[in-house]
């Protein structure tokens, strides 16, 4: 039973599309967050998400919205999505404000053509 | 700002010798820091982590070493196994404690 899921793990979709990607994790934890991983495989966090807070990465372009239905989903919606976006985006979730070890999902590569 | 890095974007060893991956970090108020491993086509995997009243922490054929007079950790892996190839991070708080800030990952290459 995976931890941490993903959908879908590859998508490829033309520039000024909008798409989502979602993830759910089943270990009971009340933080989400949202990371890029770029072509030199350098993570770069996007958002922090629990239940009472938000917290965006001032870089983070607001074509980018994060939507939390309930605790264990965090949905990533883009609009107009751009070339530059190309990446693949890691959900992960953790216990408690105090950030400890996450638990990370495998990943959703996005591919703007 | 704060900044996580390794030295070393990458290292070829030979199986079962031991590796040594490092990290320099820059924010002296850090007091938590943990190392992450990423195989190829997955996410990253937590290893081990050390706060910053310790020296020294031992997993399972793993050692983090922690040296704040420089800021510095490292991370020791005994015997390396072809299984140990993979991209190893290491990543500290944020100065709010909000998300882990990740440093530029070391790719690991273990020949037999």
């Amino acid at each position: 039973d995976t931890a941490v899921s993903q959908t879908p793990k590859y998508l490829v979709t033309q520039m000024g599309n909008d798409k989502s990607i979602k993830c759910e994790q089943n270990l009971g934890h009340d933080t989400m967050y949202w990371y890029k991983q770029d072509s030199k495989k350098f993570l770069k966090i996007m958002f922090s998400y629990n239940n009472k807070e938000l917290i965006i990465n001032e870089t983070v372009p607001n074509r980018f919205s994060p939507k939390s239905p309930d605790k264990a989903h965090l949905n990533l919606h883009i609009n107009s999505l751009e070339l530059g976006d190309s990446a693949v985006y890691f959900c992960a979730s953790s216990q408690g404000s105090g950030v400890y070890g996450y638990t990370f999902g495998s990943g959703t590569r996005l591919t703007v053509v | 700002g704060e900044s996580v890095g390794l030295h070393l974007p990458t290292l070829s060893v030979q199986e079962g010798d031991n590796s040594i991956i490092n990290c320099a970090y820059s924010n002296s108020a850090s007091d938590y820091f943990i190392w992450y491993k990423q195989e190829s086509g997955k996410g990253p995997q937590f290893i081990i982590d050390i706060r910053s009243n310790m020296d020294k922490r031992q997993g399972q054929r793993v050692t983090v070493l922690l040296n704040k007079t420089v800021k510095h950790l490292s991370l020791q892996i005994a015997a390396t196994q072809p299984g140990d190839s993979a991209v190893y991070f290491c990543a500290d708080r944020d100065q709010a404690g909000t998300a882990l800030i990740f440093g530029k990952g070391t790719t690991l290459s273990v020949s037999s």
